[in-house]
């Protein structure tokens, strides 16, 4: 079983049009983040939820909208695709009781490109 | 603000050899935690190892062991026996409460 699974792995859309990447995790952690990789293999956070709050929302532009439907799920919605969107997105999930440092699992990412 | 900083973008070593990763970070945070994580053209991301702030013994796992200088605020990595399937980029993590930022990156080419 994948601990963190995010789908669709491969996504190409064109500018304009709204696109969505789920994730799930079923290790029972209680955060879950949205990471953007762009070309250059920068990795960087653009949100975090905890027990389904939102507790880290970076300068994302409002276009990016997540959902946390319950704290195993994650879902990243974006609205009129552009150009510099074209990035991986990896999901990740984190334990943050006391006796786990912390770890982050990261799913596979989501290949996006947007022509 | 917290920062990581990796300054070497591209290192390369030839197999069975070692080869050190530099990280340097910087935090007004007392509890953290550092991690370096690799990522193979497969593109997943694997935790390579870990290192809490409290513990002044170096981390190790296997070929890979850190040397944490909390007060230089530097935390390398040392691949020892380098293998051909070491070759990825290598992130340096810093995570507080529920934070975590990454480095810019090494990319490790280990040749034969």
């Amino acid at each position: 079983d994948t601990a963190v699974s995010q789908t669709p792995k491969y996504l190409v859309t064109q500018m304009g049009n709204d696109k969505s990447i789920k994730c799930e995790q079923n290790l029972g952690h209680d955060t879950m983040y949205w990471y953007k990789q762009d070309s250059k293999k920068f990795l960087k956070i653009m949100f975090s939820y905890n027990n389904k709050e939102l507790i880290i929302n970076e300068t994302v532009p409002n276009r990016f909208s997540p959902k946390s439907p319950d704290k195993a799920h994650l879902n990243l919605h974006i609205n009129s695709l552009e150009l510099g969107d074209s990035a991986v997105y990896f999901c990740a999930s984190s334990s943050d009781r006391e006796w786990n440092t912390g770890e982050l699992f990261f799913g596979e990412g989501s290949r996006l490109t947007v022509l | 603000a917290q920062t990581v900083t990796q300054s070497q973008p591209e290192m390369s070593v030839q197999e069975a050899e070692t080869v050190t990763l530099s990280c340097t970070y910087d935090t007004s945070e007392n509890n953290y935690y550092l991690f370096w994580y690799k990522q193979p053209p497969s593109r997943q991301m694997i935790l390579v190892i870990r290192q809490e702030a409290y513990k002044q013994q170096n981390a190790t796992e296997n070929r890979f062991s850190v040397n944490f200088q909390k007060a230089a605020k530097s935390f390398s990595l040392k691949i020892s026996d380098s293998q051909l399937g070491d070759t990825a980029m290598y992130f340096c993590a810093l995570k507080w409460a529920y934070k975590y930022i990454f480095g810019t990156g090494t990319r490790l080419k280990v040749l034969a």
